[in-house]
């Protein structure tokens, strides 16, 4: 069964404090991504990745970073959280082709990591 | 801006009628359309695609049609049943010409209720 693990599932942590959140998928999927989920505005994308040691923005990249170092792990990074980023965090993996070609098969979504800054 | 919108009010409905939810878009071009479902507290789960070209996709009971004329697409569960409830959200992907990865726009999702 195709899996994608969320390291937590609650965090709560304090203004300024940095916050890891990992992502892990076992399909071998080249494609991985970070939203998160507000009520009234749906799911936002971060940032996404699509091959190791590479990333793109999304559209509300700012006060995150991300990392992938190995194909299986992309990690979302919180430099200095604030209460504004208070929200359910869900990572997702695909495993179509990139680029033109490319069709965007299904996300793989984790069960989400709900976040608290106070 | 680009824009999807789905109905943001809840959806009630008796079991056994067909549900019929909605996407409408503005300002895409896109090449395709996606359905998921989320259940409370999970991350949502893929229904179905559909591709530009395509007017009508079917999965068991579940319909999606797409009109890139209207700019809309409607998402069908005939014969519902309780454990259809969930929140229905709608997603466009545009070909992207550089880096791939084929990103996902999601509308804010539509919750179904169905009802005894």
């Amino acid at each position: 069964d195709v899996k994608v693990t969320q390291s937590s599932r609650y965090l709560v942590k304090r203004t300024g404090e940095k916050v890891f959140l990992e992502c892990v998928q076992d399909m071998d999927h080249e494609n991985m991504f970070w939203y998160r989920q507000d009520p009234g505005l749906g799911l936002r994308l971060i940032y996404f990745s699509y091959d190791v040691k590479m990333k793109e923005k999304g559209d509300i990249p700012e006060g995150y970073s991300v990392s992938r170092e190995k194909k299986e792990r992309f990690s979302l990074i919180l430099e200095s959280a604030s209460t504004n980023q208070t929200s359910m965090y869900l990572c997702a993996s695909s495993g179509e082709s990139k680029g033109l070609a490319g069709v965007p098969g299904e996300l793989f979504f984790g069960e989400g990591s709900r976040l608290t800054v106070l | 801006s680009q824009k999807i919108e789905q109905n943001s009010e809840a959806l009630n409905i008796q079991e056994g009628k067909t549900a019929t939810l909605t996407c409408n878009y503005t300002n895409y071009s896109p090449a395709y359309l996606q359905w998921y479902r989320q259940d409370p507290g999970r991350g949502p789960v893929f229904l179905l695609l559909i591709r530009e070209n395509e007017k009508e996709k079917r999965k068991e009971r579940l319909k999606v049609t797409f009109d890139t004329t209207l700019k809309q697409s409607l998402f069908h569960i005939t014969a519902s049943q309780p454990a259809d409830s969930a929140t229905y959200l709608c997603a466009l992907s545009l070909l992207e010409v550089t880096g791939g990865g084929n990103k996902l726009t999601f509308g804010t999702g539509t919750q179904l209720k169905v009802e005894l």
